[in-house]
């Protein structure tokens, strides 16, 4: 089961910064927060991932609230290509002890000229 | 250029007919992932591998079956078994000393069962 909560859609005005919200209540204290995009019939791509602390790429800022149970990734500059289904994951351990990430519905944004 | 090649890009097959699907990457990666994707659904894993001739069960393994001979390469055999074989299938890749799982995914199979 999907460890995080996302709205199904959002819309985003080009040239405007997107605001994508994720809960993940349940987190534990080790397990960090991934984001993806997948552009539509492709291959994710990965974005960001963050533990504790607020993280910036060249991609998108990721914010994490201070408890953890949510996170907000943030692209500054929303461009047409920037039009993607978003996926907030969790990184847990599975009972062998090896990493693995539970992936959820995701966000599918649009970005509107 | 490095990445990760799948192949062919959409398949068909007569239902009961096993099928494979392709996957190559030339990253140098350790750990290899073969995920399914049905319409309006998140990724599920069906097998991965964290060094070659070493293989781990997924979530969705029943009906599936992979092989890891060479680094390069990780197979992916649909069976008959399999009851909904009919998905978008993709391959992924990581370093796996890493830590950070960063995975880096292939452009995807398609599968249609008749």
């Amino acid at each position: 089961d999907a460890k995080t909560t996302q709205p199904p859609s959002m819309d985003c005005a080009e040239g405007r910064a997107a605001n994508l919200p994720c809960n993940h209540s349940t987190i534990s204290g080790n397990e960090y927060v991934y984001w993806y995009r997948q552009i539509h019939s492709q291959g994710p791509q990965y974005i960001i991932h963050g533990l504790k602390n607020n993280e910036t790429n060249e991609m998108a800022s990721l914010i994490i609230t201070e408890d953890r149970k949510s996170s907000t990734l943030i692209l500054p500059h929303a461009t047409l290509r920037d039009t993607a289904v978003y996926y907030c994951i969790v990184r847990v351990f599975n009972a062998g002890n090896n990493r693995k990430l539970i992936w959820g519905l995701g966000t599918s944004l649009a970005v509107n000229p | 250029d490095g990445g990760i090649t799948q192949s062919p890009k959409y398949l068909f097959r007569k239902e009961g007919q096993n099928v494979t699907l392709s996957c190559e990457q030339n990253l140098n990666h350790d750990a290899m992932y073969w995920y399914r994707q049905d319409p309006g659904q998140g990724l599920r894993l069906i097998y991965y591998s964290q060094i070659v001739n070493d293989f781990q069960k997924g979530d969705i393994a029943e009906g599936y079956s992979v092989s890891r001979e060479k680094k390069e390469s990780f197979p992916l055999t649909v069976t008959s078994a399999q009851k909904n074989p009919t998905a978008f299938y993709l391959c992924a890749s990581s370093m796996r000393d890493r830590g950070l799982d960063e995975q880096f995914f292939g452009p995807g199979t398609r599968l249609t069962v008749l």
